[in-house]
């Protein structure tokens, strides 16, 4: 069981606009500004798609934004395409000894 | 652009030892901190922990008992070292970079900016 939570899967069509939640405890997202999120296309390594719940790393679309309202932090993808799907997880900070952990992972469908 | 490579066996027996190497390319080591993690397959990440270039350690508690990490700055590589190792370890091993920001790139961040590609590690008599 991960330490933060996630929809196992979403799903949209070209074009929409969808959220992927990541859900944790004032101990990690709720308590910290310390949230990113990881794109991880099949046989491949994840890669940094958003820092600090908001901040896009350079070269990563501004159709990706991340968000954050009490302990549960957000990734939304607008005008979807198909190479956005992929597997999403989240991560973040924790005060406790395990230092940094990791959702469970959302799969994205682009319909 | 930086570069990380993993290297090491990709089968390695019940009970013994698993040893991993990551190369730094395209830039220094020093300054950063640099984690292990690791993905079973089809399931999520894990955390294992990371390396100062100073020879700073923090380990997942998880494994902590089993996990030792080490830095070589003259070639420019960290690795990894996990004892008696059993089926539950068996899993994709990436090595990272975190992210530092600031005026003076020196605020942590907790998030990874590169990463290796990845190398598997079987663990099976």
């Amino acid at each position: 069981q991960s330490a933060l939570t996630q929809p196992a899967s979403v799903s949209g069509s070209p074009g929409q606009s969808i959220a992927i939640s990541c859900t944790g405890t004032s101990s990690d997202v709720g308590g910290y500004n310390y949230v990113s999120w990881y794109q991880q296309h099949p046989g491949k390594a994840p890669k940094l798609m958003i820092y600090e719940v908001s901040n896009r790393p350079s070269g990563v679309p501004d159709r990706f934004s991340g968000s954050k309202s009490g302990n549960t932090a957000s990734l939304t993808i607008s005008g979807l395409q198909a190479e956005d799907e992929a597997d999403y997880y989240c991560s973040s900070y924790t005060s406790s000894t395990t230092l940094v952990v990791f959702g469970g992972g959302t799969k994205l469908t682009v319909l | 652009q930086v570069q990380l490579q993993e290297s090491g066996p990709g089968l390695v027996k019940p009970s013994e030892t698993l040893s991993l190497t990551c190369t730094v390319s395209g830039g220094s080591i020093s300054n950063y901190y640099w984690s292990w993690i690791r993905q079973p397959p089809g399931k999520g990440l894990e955390w294992i922990g990371y390396m100062y270039y100073s020879g700073a350690t923090n380990y997942n508690p998880s494994l902590k008992s089993r996990v030792t990490m080490s830095v070589d700055k003259s070639k420019n590589q960290f690795s990894l070292k996990l004892s008696s190792v059993t089926a539950a370890d068996t899993a994709i091993y990436y090595c990272a970079r975190e992210v530092l920001s600031g005026p003076n790139y020196d605020t942590r961040n907790y998030a990874f900016d590169f990463w290796g590609q990845g190398t598997m590690v079987t663990v099976s008599s």
